[in-house]
């Protein structure tokens, strides 16, 4: 059973780029969410895709974005990146909503 | 958004019982608490969950208080590697979890 991968592991943009951030999730898992975590917080949710629909945002601007293909693979695309985006970006994955999400690595993106 | 209160950090000793407690005092009816731990920066780790009744596994058990606004954490015999943060998160309805900053435990050989 393979587990929740991400890539890229690490990257680095400058102010007003966009970035795409890829998640692969749990064999079997239909249930994507994505957070980010700034360094010395715990994770805040960003949004979650259920059957490539999103179901659920928390408190982040539009320029955060995703996708989730058939695959039940999920893209997070960020736009008109700011400093304050530069956090490790988390990928879970379950089985339907109701079951416990499994994390991958994560991302580590730095804007400078 | 989130929900719970937990101490900012605590220390064990190796080999016994590591108590970490979680206040949830506006936890809803149908809300499950979560806990996760996070090593290094690593992506956090699934522990154990429960609804109402006490719960085991081979990590750990929760013990949930009967008037659900509070449970505790328990490692029987705590390791080394298990120096980590602890979050205790309630889950919202679909499946969304709301972080609060967690629990630091450092296990002191």
């Amino acid at each position: 059973e393979t587990g929740v991968t991400q890539s890229p592991t690490h990257l680095i943009k400058t102010r007003g780029q966009q970035v795409t951030l890829r998640c692969s999730s749990q064999s079997g898992h239909n249930t994507v969410s994505w957070y980010q975590q700034a360094l010395g917080q715990g994770p805040q949710f960003i949004f979650q895709y259920y059957r490539e629909e999103e179901n659920g945002r928390g408190n982040f601007p539009p320029r955060f974005s995703g996708l989730q293909f058939p695959n039940y693979s999920s893209e997070l695309n960020v736009n008109a990146l700011e400093l304050d985006d530069s956090a490790l970006y988390l990928c879970a994955s379950s089985y339907n909503r109701a079951y416990e999400q499994y994390f991958g690595p994560g991302t580590r993106l730095t804007v400078t | 958004d989130a929900k719970t209160t937990q101490p900012t950090s605590m220390d064990c000793a190796e080999g016994r019982a590591a108590n970490l407690p979680c206040n949830h005092s506006t936890i809803s009816g149908n809300e499950y608490v979560y806990w996760y731990r996070q090593i290094h920066s690593q992506g956090p780790q699934y522990i154990i969950h429960g609804l109402k009744n006490n719960e085991t596994n081979e990590m750990a058990s929760l013990i949930i208080t009967e008037d659900r606004k509070s449970s505790t954490l328990i490692l029987p015999h705590a390791t080394l590697r298990d120096t980590a943060v602890y979050y205790c998160i309630v889950r919202v309805v679909g499946n969304q979890f709301y972080f609060g900053t967690g629990t630091s435990l450092t296990v002191i050989p």
